[in-house]
């Protein structure tokens, strides 16, 4: 079955710099969550969206952005790069225009380490 | 979202049974329980859910009583495969997307030959 993919699965760059995340969700999926796990750490949620619509954030910097275009893949945008974003970024997707579909039931991708030097 | 609780670490060896439980004490009417299980550097995965009394899938089991103040996640005989970090999650079926998944502190599960 087709999984979440993502990409690039890693990415190094430089403090200030500038990196664009992919992700692809499963087909027929409509709505996507970003999380950030940083070393050591739990996954935190950073943003969401339902049928390409922004819907939930979370603890995301104003240095992030993202948005989820027509064919349903969603990119996230990092700027002015720090040491500190340094992490595994994941992203997941689910089905919640279904009743049959479980609220939580999430699809999470490889994810992208980015490293920041 | 409710706040959980849940060992931090738990050790146990091939062929066991493993069963971990979470206390959920702020549990609402219209939350579910939730449980994923990560291996590191992948994504977390999606385990098991349920509501209240038991549920039961093809690779764990999931046990709430009555007062659905506290939850077990039963794994059936693991193997080494098993050894990744355990979350407990418990939050109200939303929709539009508002569904994020908040994690705690997970239980390291270290299963061994």
């Amino acid at each position: 079955a087709a999984g979440v993919i993502q990409s690039p699965r890693h990415l190094i760059k430089e403090k200030r710099e500038t990196a664009t995340l992919k992700c692809y969700p499963i087909p027929r999926h409509d709505t996507v969550y970003w999380y950030q796990q940083g070393p050591g750490q739990d996954p935190q949620f950073l943003i969401s969206f339902y049928e390409k619509m922004q819907s939930d954030k979370g603890s995301i910097p104003d240095r992030f952005s993202a948005q989820q275009f027509s064919d349903y893949h969603s990119e996230l945008n990092m700027s002015s790069l720090e040491l500190g974003d340094s992490a595994l970024y994941f992203c997941a997707s689910s089905l919640e225009g279904e009743v049959k579909a479980g609220p939580y039931e999430q699809y999470f991708g490889p994810g992208t380490r980015l490293t920041v030097t | 979202l409710a706040k959980t609780t849940q060992p931090i670490s738990m050790d146990s060896y091939e062929g066991q049974e493993v069963n971990i439980t979470c206390s959920h004490n702020n549990i609402a009417t219209n939350d579910y329980i939730t449980w994923y299980q990560q291996f590191p550097s992948q994504g977390p995965r999606f385990i098991i859910q349920g509501y209240k009394t038991k549920v039961t899938n093809e690779v764990a089991s999931l046990f709430i009583p009555a007062d659905r103040k506290s939850s077990t996640l039963s794994l059936p005989r693991v193997s080494l495969s098993d050894t990744a970090v355990y979350y407990c999650l418990v939050g109200g079926a939303l929709s539009g997307g508002y569904n994020k998944l908040i994690f705690g502190a997970g239980t390291r599960l270290a299963v061994h030959p």
